[in-house]
C-alpha cells in the first residue's frame, strides 16, 4: 500500500521561481492537510482540505496556494519562493469522522531556497 | 500563545529509564487526542490516541486530563530504539471535519 505520496522529495528554488509540491493518497480519506516543519517550531499547518473542492487556510498560509484536484490529490504552491519558504513540507490525509482521525503521512519534501 | 505547548526538551535518559512527557492545549473544544512519534528526518507516525480514562499500550501510558486541559506521555524502561521526537497533537472538530493541531514535539535521546 503506498499510503500518502508526495513529490518531489528534495528541491532547490532561486527566489522568485514557481513550483508545485504534488500529494496523493491511496487510503480513501476525505480530509487532507499541508504542513511545514522548521526547527524548534514543529508542524504548522498551510492549508487543509475536508473534501474535495474545499479548502481552508491553516496558520501560515501567506505564499502558498492550494488545489484540491479530486479526492485523491491535493496540491500545494508557491507562486514565487522566499527563503523565509525554506523548509519541510508534509503532506497527510485522515478520515473525515470523529473518533476515526489518525493522521498518515508523506515522507516530506525538503524545499531549499536560495 | 500556541494551541498545543510541549516541554521543549531534550531529555537524556540512560536505558532502562522512566520518562513522562507533558501537553497543555488551550482550546476546550478539542475533541480527540494523539501522541505521534517522528524519526530523525521522517515523517510523524501514530504512537497512540489518549482517553480520558487512560491508555497504555506495552511500556507506553499515556493520560488525558480534560479539566486542565492536559496530556501525558509515560515511558516505562526505555529502549535505545525510542529515541525520536514525540508530538502532542490534538483534534478539532467542527463544521463537519477535523483540523489536526501538533504541538513543537519534545525531543528524547536514551543512551546505553
Amino acid at each position: 500500500n503506498a499510503g500518502v505520496t508526495q513529490t518531489p522529495k528534495f528541491q532547490v528554488l532561486k527566489t522568485g521561481q514557481s513550483m508545485t509540491l504534488q500529494c496523493a493518497q491511496d487510503m480513501n480519506h476525505n480530509s487532507m492537510y499541508w504542513y511545514r516543519q522548521d526547527p524548534g517550531m514543529g508542524l504548522r499547518l498551510i492549508y487543509y482540505s475536508a473534501s474535495e473542492g474545499t479548502t481552508d487556510k491553516g496558520e501560515v498560509p501567506n505564499g502558498y496556494n492550494v488545489s484540491r484536484l479530486n479526492k485523491r490529490e491535493f496540491s500545494l504552491r508557491l507562486e514565487s519562493a522566499a527563503p523565509s519558504q525554506t523548509s519541510v513540507y508534509f503532506c497527510a490525509s485522515s478520515e473525515r469522522g470523529l473518533g476515526n482521525t489518525e493522521a498518515f503521512f508523506g515522507q516530506g519534501t525538503r524545499l531549499t531556497v536560495v | 500563545r500556541k494551541e498545543v505547548e510541549q516541554d521543549p526538551g531534550p531529555f537524556n535518559v540512560p536505558e532502562g529509564a522512566t520518562v513522562a512527557f507533558n501537553c497543555t492545549y488551550s482550546n476546550s473544544a478539542s475533541q480527540s487526542f494523539f501522541w505521534y512519534r517522528q524519526d530523525c528526518r521522517k515523517e510523524p507516525k501514530l504512537l497512540m490516541s489518549v482517553y480520558s480514562s487512560g491508555n497504555e499500550d506495552g511500556r507506553f501510558t499515556a493520560q488525558l486530563n480534560r479539566a486542565s486541559q492536559y496530556i501525558s506521555l509515560l515511558i516505562r524502561d526505555s529502549k535505545l530504539s525510542d529515541s525520536a521526537t514525540y508530538l502532542c497533537v490534538v483534534n478539532q472538530f467542527s463544521g463537519g471535519y477535523n483540523k489536526l493541531i501538533f504541538g513543537a514535539g519534545t525531543r528524547l535521546a536514551v543512551h546505553p
